[in-house]
């Protein structure tokens, strides 16, 4: 079974300062990674994932995150954020043979303020 | 292109009554999920459906619950009989996985129910 711990319910940051969004994961297999973003009343939209290879996996709207396998964690960065990626984002894993069976962390609501 | 279409976006029911959403997974996708979003348990897999065939209802919480997929463009979650903690946002979401887990799922908006 995987489980996903997401550290911070909630991070206020100012418009274009840096922001780094934290996941843990738990896994007894190996497993895919992603990160999805949630804006109110829409549903998750896929920001980026990790398969294989290189650690560094870039996504849409600036973001990146980085795999580290030894410390089972997959944090979420922007180096400078706006107004509009005020949003909720999840982590979630699934293991990597099978059906895909998306397990999600309980959220991180990013607050941008000017 | 047009994503995933869940229908009604929003429904108010009184406890008791039968409660049926509907979801129109993207063309050409042929894996259908059904999720529950809750404060308090967060987002939930209720079920998911292969080439439509369910494949994984260990999410599903009861037998109020079921799920139909009749053919590749449409599927129904259905509660019956409906109960106050039934109330929830329940997304759709579809992908072109089969038996690849790497791609991802598209989600579509969510039916927010409330149940009285």
């Amino acid at each position: 079974a995987q489980s996903v711990t997401q550290l911070d319910s909630q991070v206020p940051v100012f418009e274009e300062a840096p922001v780094e969004l934290r996941c843990n994961y738990s896994s007894s297999v190996s497993v895919y990674l992603f990160w999805y973003v949630q804006y109110p009343n829409q549903g998750l939209q896929l920001l980026l994932k990790y398969l294989s290879g290189s650690t560094l996996v870039k996504g849409i709207n600036g973001f990146e995150a980085e795999f580290n396998k030894s410390q089972t964690s997959f944090h979420l960065r922007k180096p400078s954020v706006h107004i509009s990626d005020t949003a909720e984002y999840f982590c979630a894993v699934s293991p990597n043979t099978g059906f895909q069976k998306l397990v999600f962390g309980t959220g991180t609501r990013l607050l941008v303020s000017p | 292109d047009a994503g995933v279409i869940q229908s009604p976006r929003h429904e108010v029911t009184e406890m008791g009554q039968e409660v049926t959403l509907r979801c129109k997974p993207i063309s050409g996708h042929n894996s259908l999920f059904w999720y529950r979003q809750t404060m308090m348990r967060g987002l939930e897999l209720l079920i998911y459906f292969n080439n439509n065939v369910p494949i994984d209802d260990s999410g599903m919480p009861e037998d109020r619950f079921s799920a139909k997929m009749p053919n590749a463009s449409f599927s129904t979650l259905k509660i019956q009989p409906s109960e106050p903690r039934d109330s929830a946002v329940y997304f759709c979401a579809s992908s072109s996985t089969g038996k690849k887990s790497n791609q991802p799922q598209h989600f579509g908006d969510g039916t927010r129910l409330s149940i009285l």
